[in-house]
C-alpha cells in the first residue's frame, strides 16, 4: 500500500465542470504538495499547503490534518487543464523528503 | 522560471555502458533530488544531497550513485546501465520557502 494514495486514477470532464481530486496520506506529515504534469513531462509544483486552504485562480487545494486528507479542486475547468495532478507528502527531516501518489490523470473535454 | 537544467533530456545506450545524467542549478537551494518516474509507479526517490559532499540513499538507489562537489550540480551515475533502468529521470531542488520546489524537464534514459 502506498503512503500517499489518490483517487480517481482517471478523470475525464467536460469543459466548464467543477473537479475534484483526493490525496490520502497514512503518516503525519509537515506539509503536502500538489503538482501538475503535463504531457510531454514538465512538472510544476501547484500549492504546498500544511493547514486550511490555499487558492490560485481556478484552482483550489484543501487539507484536513487531522483527516490526513487533501483535495484539489479545479473550477470551470477547460481542456488545458488536461494533466496529471500528484499529491506529495512531504516530511521534515534531515533531508525533507517528499513521498507522491501515482498521480490522477484528468482530461478535459469541450 | 527557477533556474534548472537536466542534461541529457535523451539518451539511448546499451546495457554495461556507464552513464552520467547531470542536474544544474542557479537558485542556491540546498536540497537535491533525483527521481525516476516508471508507468504505474509515482516518482521514486533515487538519491538525495542535503549539501555539498552531503548525500543519502533513496528508496531505489540500488546501481545508483551520485555526487555532489559544487552547490550547483548533482549528478547521478549508473555504473553499468541494465535495460531496468529504462525511465525518465527528474532531478527537483527545494528551498526554505514556501512552495519552493522545482523540478528539470526530465531525462529520457533507454537501455537496449
Amino acid at each position: 500500500k502506498n503512503e500517499v494514495e489518490q483517487s480517481p486514477q482517471n478523470l475525464t470532464a467536460q469543459e466548464g465542470e467543477f473537479i475534484t481530486i483526493n490525496c490520502s496520506y497514512s503518516v503525519g506529515i509537515s506539509a503536502l504538495h500538489w503538482l501538475q504534469q503535463h504531457p510531454g513531462g514538465g512538472i510544476v509544483s501547484l500549492f504546498m499547503l500544511s493547514s486550511g486552504k490555499k487558492k490560485h485562480g481556478r484552482l483550489i487545494a484543501t487539507i484536513n490534518i487531522q483527516e490526513k486528507h487533501s483535495s484539489l479542486h479545479i473550477t470551470a475547468s477547460h481542456p488545458r487543464d488536461s494533466a496529471v495532478y500528484i499529491c506529495a507528502r512531504l516530511c521534515t527531516g534531515t533531508a525533507s523528503k517528499l513521498t507522491f501518489g501515482t498521480g490522477t490523470r484528468l482530461q478535459v473535454t469541450l | 522560471d527557477a533556474g534548472i537544467t537536466q542534461s541529457p533530456r535523451h539518451k539511448v545506450t546499451e546495457t554495461g555502458t556507464p552513464v552520467t545524467l547531470r542536474c544544474h542549478q542557479t537558485e542556491n537551494h540546498r536540497y537535491m533530488y533525483w527521481y525516476r518516474q516508471d508507468p504505474g509507479h509515482g516518482l521514486r526517490l533515487i538519491h538525495y544531497s542535503y549539501g555539498v559532499k552531503d548525500t543519502d540513499k533513496g528508496e531505489v538507489s540500488d546501481g545508483y550513485s551520485v555526487s555532489r562537489s559544487k552547490t550547483e550540480d548533482f549528478l547521478l551515475t549508473l555504473e553499468s546501465a541494465t535495460s531496468s533502468q529504462t525511465s525518465v529521470y527528474f532531478c527537483a531542488i527545494r528551498g526554505l520557502g514556501a512552495g519552493e520546489l522545482f523540478f528539470g524537464e526530465g531525462s529520457r534514459l533507454t537501455v537496449l
